[in-house]
Order: structure tokens, then C-alpha cells, then sequence
């Protein structure tokens, strides 16, 4: 069975300081690696996804993600955070197959900014 | 072009009482999927549907039942509501059953069980 572990349920930063939000998945084949963001009381929105190739991913809003299969990680990355960074992280594994639209999510990451 | 839409935002029931939410995706969309969210949780696979036929279920009770219509429209049925049901239900689009692309979340449906 396919799961995703956030080990960090909540993180403080300073605004400026660099961020790192970890992510550990487990899957049988290969991963269809997803983060999405969410502000209070709104969907989704995709931030960056890895399928293959180069293991690290650029995404939006100035993110990266680096897939390492021996570790079984996807952790997301951003040099200098902003106060509209703030929000919560979801990272998520999915298929590529006829399941393509069931993705299984970890419990997220809450990120607060300090100004 | 408008992102995936559902309604209503917000809804109130109480127990055992059923309950009906809507999705459209987003045009060309036809593939929908549902997530229910719990408050602190990660979203969690209720259903996949593709040209209007089931092809995925999560880990849900038979009270969850949902459709896809001709126009790939889709609806979420809860009947016989629990407090535990209480959640945010995300609706998501993606243009095909398979292959890479990515899903496409709409804004949700905040449902609240008394």
C-alpha cells in the first residue's frame, strides 16, 4: 500500500531564512511525487511534481523539490521565505496509470513565518 | 477558462440526514475525482470517475456514493450523515484516466454535521 509520512507537523521560520519541509513515501513502483499548497479554507494548488528524470524539480512561487529514491524522499525546498509563504503543505504520491486520479496524501505541514 | 467549481461552499446538517455536493471540472476535464479532508488530515481518495463509470474507491463506507453525467459534471452523495463526516470535500479534474498529467483541485465543500 502506497502512504506518505510529513514528519514535521509544524514549522517556524524567520522571513528570509531558508526553508526545507520533509516528505517519506512509500510505493511499490515508480513514484508520481506531487506538493501542493493550501491557504486557509481554499483547495489545493500545485506547487511542483516529479515523474522522472531530472530529481530535481522547480515549481512555482521560487520552490524546488529533490527526489531521492534510496531515501524514499521528496523533500521540498525555498532559499528565502516570504510572509505569503505562510500556509499548509501537502505532499503527496500518485499513479500514472488507470489510478491517476487517486493520489494519497500525508497530513500536511503547517508553516508559519516570523517577520 | 474557470477552474474546477464546486457548491454549494459552505453546508449544515445534522445527523442522518443525506447530503448532496456538486462538481464541474474544468472544460475537456474527464476524469473527477473526490477527497474528503478532515480537519488536521491530509486528503483522503473517496472515488474516481471517468467517462461516467466508477474506476476507484477508497476506504469508504457504502453510505458514500457519487455520479458522473454526460457533461462530466459530478455529484457526491453522503446519506445517513455522522458527525465524523464533518470535513472539507475537495473535488479534483484531470483530463484523462491516465498519464502524467496533474490533478486540479477546486475550492471545496465545507460540510458540517450537527
Amino acid at each position: 500500500a502506497q502512504s506518505v509520512t510529513q514528519p514535521d507537523i509544524h514549522i517556524t521560520v524567520s522571513e528570509g531564512a531558508s526553508l526545507e519541509l520533509r516528505c517519506n513515501y512509500s510505493y511499490g513502483a515508480t513514484p508520481y511525487l506531487f506538493w501542493y499548497v493550501q491557504s486557509p479554507g481554499q483547495g489545493l494548488q500545485l506547487l511542483l511534481k516529479y515523474f522522472s528524470g531530472d530529481t530535481l524539480v522547480q515549481g512555482i512561487k521560487g520552490f524546488e523539490a529533490e527526489f531521492k529514491r534510496s531515501q524514499s524522499s521528496f523533500n521540498l525546498r525555498k532559499p528565502s521565505v516570504h510572509w505569503s509563504d505562510a500556509a499548509e503543505y501537502f505532499c503527496a504520491v500518485g499513479a500514472f496509470n488507470t489510478n491517476a486520479g487517486k493520489s494519497t496524501f500525508g497530513d500536511g505541514t503547517t508553516l508559519t513565518v516570523k517577520p | 477558462d474557470a477552474g474546477v467549481t464546486q457548491s454549494p461552499t459552505h453546508l449544515i446538517k445534522t445527523r442522518g440526514q443525506q447530503v448532496t455536493l456538486r462538481c464541474s471540472p474544468i472544460s475537456g476535464h474527464k476524469s473527477v475525482s473526490w477527497y474528503q479532508q478532515v480537519l488536521g488530515q491530509g486528503p483522503q481518495f473517496i472515488f474516481q470517475y471517468y467517462e461516467k463509470e466508477e474506476r476507484g474507491r477508497g476506504n469508504f463506507p457504502d453510505r458514500f456514493s457519487a455520479r458522473q453525467f454526460p457533461n462530466y459534471s459530478s455529484e457526491l452523495n453522503v446519506n445517513a450523515l455522522l458527525l465524523g463526516d464533518s470535513a472539507l470535500y475537495l473535488c479534483a479534474s484531470r483530463p484523462s484516466q491516465g498519464g502524467h498529467n496533474e490533478q486540479f483541485f477546486g475550492p471545496g465543500t465545507r460540510l458540517t454535521v450537527l
